[in-house]
């Protein structure tokens, strides 16, 4: 069975703070992605990651950064969380099949910044 | 550029009724279209996708969705709707772009079941 799993369902952090979201597949999936979901505004692209050490800026990625050390690992990183990024924060990875291909989430974090 | 419109941010239906949740999407090439859905406090699980072939396509959990190139529409449908399908539901175009694909996904439709 697929698994995508995020390191924490709830998360409260401190304006300024370095956050740091983690997710892990066991699928053995080349790709992975950041989305945030906000009310309202669906489900949106941070970045993604086609290979180790590879990644590409999606359609909001202003404030963050990520991190692919490891196959299995990809993790989102809040240089200085701010308020405004406050939101639910998806994991998904699939193969390198493509647009075709599923893409598999994880359960989210809900972080929110005081 | 590629978009995805849900234009019922809510619907309530009661359980049994039929349901149908629309979903629009712009597109230059021939799209791969996918359902989701989110239950309250989970990740978005697949329910369908579409990528070439019939332009019915079933799912899981007793859903279909109808391609209409025409229309440039995905609705999503189920004949009887029960209780535990009570979730927002996001629709989705697929796009393919270096290393991988991307999603683009629709607002939502939070789906509510009366008893």
């Amino acid at each position: 069975d697929v698994k995508v799993t995020q390191s924490s369902r709830y998360l409260v952090k401190r304006t300024g703070e370095k956050v740091f979201l983690e997710c892990v597949q066991d699928m053995d999936h080349e790709n992975m992605f950041w989305y945030r979901q906000d009310p309202g505004l669906g489900l949106r692209l941070i970045y993604f990651s086609y290979d180790v050490k590879m990644k590409e800026k999606g359609d909001i990625p202003e404030g963050y950064s990520v991190s692919r050390e490891k196959k299995e690992r990809f993790s989102l990183i809040l240089e200085s969380a701010s308020t405004n990024q406050t939101s639910m924060y998806l994991c998904a990875s699939n193969s390198a099949g493509g647009y075709r291909d599923t893409q598999y989430f994880g359960p989210g974090t809900r972080l929110t910044v005081l | 550029a590629q978009s995805v419109t849900q234009p019922d941010i809510h619907i309530t239906v009661s359980e049994g009724a039929s349901l149908e949740l629309r979903c629009n999407y712009s597109y230059g090439a021939t799209p791969y279209l996918f359902w989701y859905v989110q239950s309250p406090g989970q990740g978005l699980q697949l329910l369908l996708k579409y990528f070439s072939g019939d332009t019915l396509v079933q799912g899981i959990k007793g859903f279909e969705a109808e391609f209409k190139r025409s229309q440039s529409s995905f609705n999503l449908r189920k004949p009887s709707v029960h209780w535990s399908d009570a979730a927002e539901y996001f629709c989705a175009v697929g796009r393919h772009t270096g290393g991988g694909n991307k999603l683009t996904f629709g607002t939502g439709t939070q789906l509510k079941v009366e008893l």
